[in-house]
């Protein structure tokens, strides 16, 4: 059951320019949304987060905004920088779950 | 180093064999969680456990079994195994359900 959706497999953006992830999600449920980065060989590890109470969360150079009413969800990255390129998953859970379902995963290559 | 612990690595055996995966999760974590990740899919929630008891089940097939013991150590089993069962698992452990920390995974290749 694809709950949570990351309809982008890849994206590619230049060095210092915005980098914009989407996800959607269908369970209304859902209340707490976090983004997770995973470089190849390694697990995937917390980057940002977002409560249902909210809209927007900022963390430095990464913002994830929230819309409710059209269950999506977006990672913003400014200004992008090679290191971030890897894959990004979009993790949501309901407050009467304690499991995480997430996306299929958005590969991101920023060039130099 | 995460704190959550995976072994082993790699894993290559046979169709119709059984191999059993072990998650040590980090410090204090009572929460141990397993995924799936095959090719080009996300990450495919299979089973939690909570302090050695199941507390919620995904897209687990029957042939895959799992168990949390008393000192919190997880393992995944998986039997009979069949060419598409090829993939990277991964745990994860956690306090609270924002706090998920995963390990490095085992990738297993069935031949």
């Amino acid at each position: 059951d694809q709950q949570v959706k990351q309809n982008s497999p890849s994206l590619s953006v230049q060095e210092g320019r915005i980098s914009i992830l989407n996800c959607d999600y269908t369970n209304s449920m859902f209340d707490y949304f976090l983004w997770y980065k995973k470089y190849p060989a390694e697990g995937p590890t917390f980057l940002i987060s977002i409560s249902s109470i909210k809209d927007k969360n900022e963390d430095g150079r990464f913002t994830v905004f929230l819309n409710k009413s059209a269950k999506h969800l977006s990672l913003h990255i400014v200004p992008s920088q090679p290191g971030d390129s890897a894959v990004y998953f979009c993790a949501a859970s309901a407050v009467n779950n304690n499991d995480m379902r997430f996306g299929a995963g958005t590969r991101l290559t920023v060039k130099p | 180093d995460s704190g959550v612990t995976q072994t082993p690595k790699h894993l290559i055996t046979a169709t119709g064999q059984r191999v059993t995966l072990r998650c040590s999760p980090r410090s204090g974590d009572l929460s141990v969680y397993w995924y799936q990740q095959s090719l080009d899919q996300g990450l495919q929630f299979l089973i939690q456990y909570y302090n050695g008891e199941e507390r919620a089940k995904g897209n687990i097939l029957e042939r895959f079994s799992a168990q949390q013991f008393p000192d919190l150590h997880s393992e995944l089993n998986l039997s009979s195994l069949e060419l598409g069962d090829s993939a990277l698992y991964f745990c994860a452990s956690s306090v609270a359900r924002n706090g998920y920390t995963f390990g490095s995974g085992t990738r297993l290749t069935v031949v």
